[in-house]
């Protein structure tokens, strides 16, 4: 079924430990996007990519990183977990940049202890 | 701060009547609107999109009006159903990223 996957849909982790969470879509969407969903913030962009090789930061970047080798796939990692980062993760994609909604996967719960 | 907001947080609708949401946006260069609705452990699902160069849209059972004199966007929902408990937020496109409001709770009572 086509659409966007993320895995894991659940994650507990330890401060200072290193977590990946993966995004896959099956649209051949060029953008792909992370947020973070956290109680009075809304959703907040961490990264986003414009193709493969593509990426650039959104409005809260520090302790990620991301990859987009594949146009598929757009993986996030934070390099060294920490209580701030508990949150839920939501991965989207788009056909464009411009005037077109985003379609958002199911999104990851991490909780870091 | 957020350009993007709504103004109840919590709306409690009769099924069978209609739901209105409000959201008020700051920014009159943005040219495109998004609503969401979020159910919970799910995420985000488009439901409606507006262009700046229109004041109304329909969906099915949805509409979405833009007033752009007092920047202000609403999203009816036709017949509300159980189905339609969730959270609605609408976002806005800025310097070609969306910005999201905070949401509002809609709780459909049988």
């Amino acid at each position: 079924d086509a659409g966007i996957t993320q895995s894991p849909r659940y994650k507990i982790t330890e401060t200072g430990r290193q977590v990946t969470l993966m995004c896959h879509q099956t649209w051949s969407h060029s953008y792909m996007f992370w947020y973070r969903q956290d109680l009075g913030h809304g959703l907040r962009l961490i990264y986003y990519s414009a193709a493969a090789d593509i990426t650039d930061k959104g409005e809260v970047p520090d302790g990620y990183v991301v990859s987009r080798s594949k146009t598929e796939n757009f993986p996030l990692t934070l390099e060294s977990a920490t209580r701030s980062q508990t949150s839920v993760y939501f991965c989207a994609s788009s056909p464009s940049s411009y005037n077109s909604p985003l379609h958002f996967g199911n999104g990851t719960r991490l909780t870091v202890t | 701060g957020e350009s993007v907001g709504l103004h109840l947080p919590t709306l409690s609708v009769q099924e069978g009547d209609n739901s209105i949401i409000n959201c008020a946006y700051s920014n009159s260069a943005s040219d495109y609107f998004i609503w969401y609705k979020q159910e919970s452990g799910k995420g985000p699902q488009f439901i409606i999109d507006i262009r700046s160069n229109m004041d109304k849209r329909q969906g099915q059972r949805v509409t979405v009006l833009l007033n752009k004199t007092v920047k202000h966007l609403s999203l009816q929902i036709a017949a509300t159903q159980p189905g339609d408990s969730a959270v609605y937020f609408c976002a806005e496109n800025m310097d070609n990223r969306l910005a999201f409001g905070k949401g509002n709770q809609v709780v459909v009572i049988p």
